[in-house]
Protein backbone atom coordinates (compact mmCIF):
# COMPACT_ATOMS: atom_id res chain seq x y z
CA UNK A 1 0.00 0.00 0.00
CA UNK A 2 1.08 3.72 -0.52
CA UNK A 3 0.89 6.73 2.36
CA UNK A 4 1.70 9.60 1.98
CA UNK A 5 2.53 11.76 4.97
CA UNK A 6 2.36 15.70 5.36
CA UNK A 7 3.67 16.55 8.99
CA UNK A 8 3.28 20.25 8.95
CA UNK A 9 -1.01 21.23 9.70
CA UNK A 10 -0.38 24.50 9.28
CA UNK A 11 2.17 27.15 8.04
CA UNK A 12 2.42 31.01 7.70
CA UNK A 13 4.50 32.99 5.22
CA UNK A 14 4.81 36.74 5.01
CA UNK A 15 4.57 37.99 1.88
CA UNK A 16 7.21 37.58 -0.98
CA UNK A 17 9.01 35.66 1.26
CA UNK A 18 9.78 31.80 0.95
CA UNK A 19 8.59 28.95 2.01
CA UNK A 20 8.93 25.20 1.70
CA UNK A 21 5.97 22.49 2.54
CA UNK A 22 7.02 19.09 3.17
CA UNK A 23 5.80 15.84 1.82
CA UNK A 24 7.08 11.69 2.42
CA UNK A 25 5.70 8.80 1.01
CA UNK A 26 6.26 5.10 1.29
CA UNK A 27 5.92 2.97 -1.57
CA UNK A 28 7.28 -0.04 -2.97
CA UNK A 29 7.17 0.99 -6.37
CA UNK A 30 10.36 2.17 -8.78
CA UNK A 31 7.86 4.01 -11.41
CA UNK A 32 5.59 6.75 -9.83
CA UNK A 33 4.63 10.58 -10.06
CA UNK A 34 4.11 12.96 -7.63
CA UNK A 35 1.82 15.79 -7.69
CA UNK A 36 1.57 18.95 -5.24
CA UNK A 37 -2.53 19.94 -5.81
CA UNK A 38 -3.83 23.65 -4.62
CA UNK A 39 -7.15 23.95 -3.02
CA UNK A 40 -8.32 27.06 -2.49
CA UNK A 41 -11.28 28.32 -0.17
CA UNK A 42 -13.01 27.81 -3.51
CA UNK A 43 -12.75 24.04 -2.94
CA UNK A 44 -11.51 23.59 -6.59
CA UNK A 45 -8.58 21.11 -6.52
CA UNK A 46 -5.88 22.53 -8.87
CA UNK A 47 -2.66 20.94 -10.43
CA UNK A 48 0.83 23.21 -9.26
CA UNK A 49 3.46 20.59 -9.82
CA UNK A 50 4.29 17.17 -10.98
CA UNK A 51 7.60 15.05 -10.59
CA UNK A 52 7.85 11.72 -12.57
CA UNK A 53 10.08 9.53 -10.11
CA UNK A 54 12.34 8.27 -13.28
CA UNK A 55 13.11 12.30 -13.76
CA UNK A 56 16.20 13.13 -11.37
CA UNK A 57 15.99 17.14 -12.46
CA UNK A 58 13.55 18.40 -10.31
CA UNK A 59 10.34 19.90 -11.55
CA UNK A 60 10.05 23.70 -11.63
CA UNK A 61 6.61 25.94 -12.12
CA UNK A 62 7.33 29.77 -12.45
CA UNK A 63 7.52 30.19 -8.56
CA UNK A 64 7.07 26.73 -7.41
CA UNK A 65 9.44 24.41 -7.55
CA UNK A 66 10.19 20.69 -5.42
CA UNK A 67 13.24 19.01 -4.12
CA UNK A 68 12.79 14.93 -5.24
CA UNK A 69 14.65 12.90 -3.18
CA UNK A 70 14.11 9.52 -4.33
CA UNK A 71 16.17 7.52 -2.05
CA UNK A 72 14.63 9.35 0.80
CA UNK A 73 11.21 9.16 -0.08
CA UNK A 74 10.46 13.02 0.09
CA UNK A 75 9.15 15.49 -2.12
CA UNK A 76 8.46 19.24 -0.99
CA UNK A 77 7.44 22.16 -2.30
CA UNK A 78 9.55 25.35 -2.43
CA UNK A 79 7.24 28.53 -3.14
CA UNK A 80 9.69 31.53 -3.97
CA UNK A 81 7.65 35.49 -3.48
CA UNK A 82 5.32 34.06 -1.90
CA UNK A 83 1.71 35.67 -2.68
CA UNK A 84 -1.33 36.45 -1.26
CA UNK A 85 -3.28 34.40 -3.60
CA UNK A 86 -1.03 31.42 -2.47
CA UNK A 87 -3.31 31.08 0.44
CA UNK A 88 -4.93 27.38 0.38
CA UNK A 89 -4.82 23.96 1.40
CA UNK A 90 -1.69 21.90 -0.24
CA UNK A 91 -1.74 18.74 -0.90
CA UNK A 92 0.73 15.90 -2.02
CA UNK A 93 -0.08 12.73 -3.85
CA UNK A 94 1.16 9.93 -5.38
CA UNK A 95 0.28 7.21 -8.46
CA UNK A 96 1.57 4.34 -9.54
CA UNK A 97 3.44 4.24 -13.20
CA UNK A 98 0.44 2.13 -14.26
CA UNK A 99 -1.83 3.25 -11.96
CA UNK A 100 -4.79 5.54 -11.79
CA UNK A 101 -5.54 5.88 -8.48
CA UNK A 102 -4.08 8.89 -6.03
CA UNK A 103 -3.07 8.74 -3.02
CA UNK A 104 -3.13 11.85 -1.03
CA UNK A 105 -1.63 13.40 1.94
CA UNK A 106 -3.72 14.89 4.93
CA UNK A 107 -3.02 18.11 3.35
CA UNK A 108 -0.93 21.53 5.03
CA UNK A 109 -2.84 24.96 4.77
CA UNK A 110 -0.45 27.93 3.74
CA UNK A 111 -1.68 31.19 5.11
CA UNK A 112 0.39 34.44 3.16
CA UNK A 113 0.36 37.06 5.40
CA UNK A 114 0.39 40.69 4.00
CA UNK B 1 -15.00 24.89 -21.69
CA UNK B 2 -17.36 24.66 -18.36
CA UNK B 3 -14.33 21.93 -17.81
CA UNK B 4 -16.13 19.46 -15.21
CA UNK B 5 -19.09 20.39 -13.90
CA UNK B 6 -21.04 18.84 -10.39
CA UNK B 7 -24.54 19.23 -9.33
CA UNK B 8 -25.85 19.86 -7.25
CA UNK B 9 -23.15 22.46 -5.12
CA UNK B 10 -25.06 21.55 -1.91
CA UNK B 11 -27.67 19.06 -0.27
CA UNK B 12 -28.44 17.45 3.05
CA UNK B 13 -29.95 14.20 3.04
CA UNK B 14 -31.93 12.53 6.03
CA UNK B 15 -30.26 9.07 6.82
CA UNK B 16 -31.73 6.19 4.70
CA UNK B 17 -32.70 8.87 2.14
CA UNK B 18 -30.83 8.06 -1.69
CA UNK B 19 -29.45 10.64 -4.24
CA UNK B 20 -27.33 10.86 -6.81
CA UNK B 21 -24.57 13.01 -7.73
CA UNK B 22 -24.05 14.02 -10.88
CA UNK B 23 -21.05 14.68 -12.74
CA UNK B 24 -19.85 15.70 -16.36
CA UNK B 25 -16.96 16.62 -18.25
CA UNK B 26 -16.50 18.84 -22.33
CA UNK B 27 -12.87 17.88 -22.43
CA UNK B 28 -13.52 14.32 -24.34
CA UNK B 29 -11.76 13.29 -21.52
CA UNK B 30 -11.63 9.21 -21.39
CA UNK B 31 -10.92 8.64 -17.27
CA UNK B 32 -13.33 9.86 -14.11
CA UNK B 33 -13.05 9.64 -10.46
CA UNK B 34 -14.96 10.54 -7.66
CA UNK B 35 -13.70 11.15 -4.54
CA UNK B 36 -14.96 12.12 -0.65
CA UNK B 37 -12.66 14.87 1.30
CA UNK B 38 -13.42 14.50 5.06
CA UNK B 39 -12.37 17.25 7.71
CA UNK B 40 -7.95 16.64 8.21
CA UNK B 41 -7.78 13.78 5.23
CA UNK B 42 -7.08 14.22 1.78
CA UNK B 43 -8.99 12.86 -1.14
CA UNK B 44 -9.90 9.67 -0.90
CA UNK B 45 -10.95 8.06 -4.27
CA UNK B 46 -14.43 6.10 -3.78
CA UNK B 47 -14.79 4.83 -7.47
CA UNK B 48 -13.24 5.35 -11.14
CA UNK B 49 -14.14 4.62 -14.81
CA UNK B 50 -10.81 4.08 -16.95
CA UNK B 51 -13.07 4.26 -20.05
CA UNK B 52 -16.47 4.27 -21.05
CA UNK B 53 -18.22 1.38 -19.95
CA UNK B 54 -15.40 0.23 -17.22
CA UNK B 55 -15.66 0.65 -13.52
CA UNK B 56 -13.38 0.32 -10.70
CA UNK B 57 -13.23 0.53 -6.85
CA UNK B 58 -10.83 2.82 -5.22
CA UNK B 59 -10.51 2.80 -1.77
CA UNK B 60 -13.50 3.55 -0.13
CA UNK B 61 -16.54 1.95 -2.36
CA UNK B 62 -18.35 0.63 0.62
CA UNK B 63 -22.21 2.14 0.49
CA UNK B 64 -21.48 3.73 -3.30
CA UNK B 65 -22.69 2.75 -6.82
CA UNK B 66 -21.42 4.35 -10.06
CA UNK B 67 -22.53 4.53 -13.33
CA UNK B 68 -20.71 5.56 -16.42
CA UNK B 69 -23.69 6.76 -18.49
CA UNK B 70 -21.54 7.71 -21.47
CA UNK B 71 -17.81 9.45 -22.15
CA UNK B 72 -19.16 12.70 -20.73
CA UNK B 73 -21.45 11.37 -17.63
CA UNK B 74 -19.92 9.96 -14.35
CA UNK B 75 -22.86 9.70 -11.64
CA UNK B 76 -22.45 8.52 -8.14
CA UNK B 77 -25.18 7.22 -6.08
CA UNK B 78 -26.04 6.69 -2.57
CA UNK B 79 -29.19 3.81 -2.27
CA UNK B 80 -29.04 4.19 1.60
CA UNK B 81 -27.00 7.55 3.10
CA UNK B 82 -25.59 7.28 6.47
CA UNK B 83 -24.50 10.01 8.72
CA UNK B 84 -20.72 8.59 8.03
CA UNK B 85 -21.15 9.40 4.54
CA UNK B 86 -21.59 13.37 5.46
CA UNK B 87 -18.36 14.52 3.14
CA UNK B 88 -17.16 16.82 0.30
CA UNK B 89 -17.68 14.75 -3.42
CA UNK B 90 -15.45 15.49 -6.13
CA UNK B 91 -14.99 14.91 -9.45
CA UNK B 92 -12.45 14.68 -11.55
CA UNK B 93 -11.48 13.46 -15.53
CA UNK B 94 -8.11 12.71 -17.25
CA UNK B 95 -6.87 11.54 -20.31
CA UNK B 96 -6.19 8.69 -18.94
CA UNK B 97 -2.78 8.29 -18.63
CA UNK B 98 -0.47 9.18 -15.14
CA UNK B 99 1.27 12.03 -16.99
CA UNK B 100 -2.25 13.62 -17.51
CA UNK B 101 -3.49 15.89 -15.38
CA UNK B 102 -6.59 15.75 -13.37
CA UNK B 103 -8.81 18.03 -13.79
CA UNK B 104 -11.82 18.42 -10.31
CA UNK B 105 -15.20 20.22 -10.36
CA UNK B 106 -16.26 22.78 -7.82
CA UNK B 107 -17.35 19.79 -5.22
CA UNK B 108 -20.76 18.62 -3.06
CA UNK B 109 -21.04 19.31 0.17
CA UNK B 110 -23.26 16.60 1.49
CA UNK B 111 -24.55 16.15 4.76
CA UNK B 112 -26.74 13.23 6.10
CA UNK B 113 -28.41 13.82 9.53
Amino acid sequence: AQTVTQSQPEMSVQEAETVTLSCTYDTSENNYYLFWYKQPPSRQMILVIRQEAYKQQNATENRFSVNFQKAAKSFSLKISDSQLGDTAMYFCAFMKHAGNQFYFGTGTSLTVIP
Amino acid sequence: NAGVTQTPKFQVLKTGQSMTLQCAQDMNHNSMYWYRQDPGMGLRLIYYSASEGTTDKGEVPNGYNVSRLNKREFSLRLESAAPSQTSVYFCASSGGQPTDTQYFGPGTRLTVL
